[in-house]
């Protein structure tokens, strides 16, 4: 399993970008990078996912570069709201072998606090 | 669309008391079930795995246990509970070649 570094907390202002870099060095040919946002008292909750590349969506960016060693999670002008704890996961979506089993760790994660 | 739920949603139990959280897919087939422990500022540690009913992976020991009776239906058990047993039990589903969603979780306290 290609296991994942991360800072263990940062702070940000409101309206600012902030960008959590994940390294990510024994990551496999088959792996795709994950991250998750948790909230206090709740369940992980999906955020974005890439292999290569840029991926965009609704709510954050994903920057991998060519080596794919690591990984950046880019949080648009963030609000009160985004205070909380961020994770990156690398893991094989198509595994083949186990029945399809997609066997994932989870670190202790980013907590990012936003100021007012 | 697919749904996980986890219930209770706290429990207060005494040491050497037995434990059964449950946990419920709808809205999917044959999905890989997970239980997770998050200790109180830890990360989430992975319990058991399940691939399909009857079907249970332990990634570490200790006195819990798991079960898989229907294919959307996945069990974690205790038949004493220990302190250190208490903590944040999160149940996720997954497809593969798709992400891991989680339910709300269950917040066990163990005095």
């Amino acid at each position: 399993l290609a296991k994942t570094t991360q800072p263990i907390s940062m702070d940000s202002y409101e309206g600012q970008e902030v960008n959590i870099t994940c390294s990510h060095n024994n990551i496999a040919t088959n792996d795709y990078i994950t991250w998750y946002q948790q909230f206090p008292s709740q369940g992980p909750r999906f955020i974005i996912q890439g292999y290569k590349t840029k991926v965009t969506n609704e709510v954050a960016s994903l920057f991998i570069p060519a080596d794919r060693k690591s990984s950046t999670l880019s949080l648009p002008r963030v609000s009160l709201s985004d205070t909380a704890v961020y994770y990156c996961l690398v893991g094989d979506m198509y595994p083949t072998f186990s029945g399809g089993y997609q066997k994932v760790t989870f670190g202790i994660g980013t907590k990012l606090q936003v100021i007012p | 669309s697919q749904t996980i739920h986890q219930w209770p949603a706290t429990l207060v139990q005494p040491v050497g008391s037995p434990l059964s959280l449950e946990c419920t897919v709808e809205g999917t087939s044959n999905p890989n079930l997970y239980w997770y422990r998050q200790a109180a500022g830890r990360g989430l540690q992975l319990l058991f795995y399940s691939v399909g009913i009857g079907q249970i992976s332990s990634e570490v020991p200790q006195n819990l246990s798991a079960s898989r009776p229907q294919d959307r239906q996945f069990i974690l058990s205790s038949k004493k509970l220990l302190l250190s047993d208490s903590g944040f039990y999160l149940c996720a589903w997954i497809r593969v070649g798709d992400t891991q969603y989680f339910g709300p979780g269950t917040r066990l306290t163990v005095l």
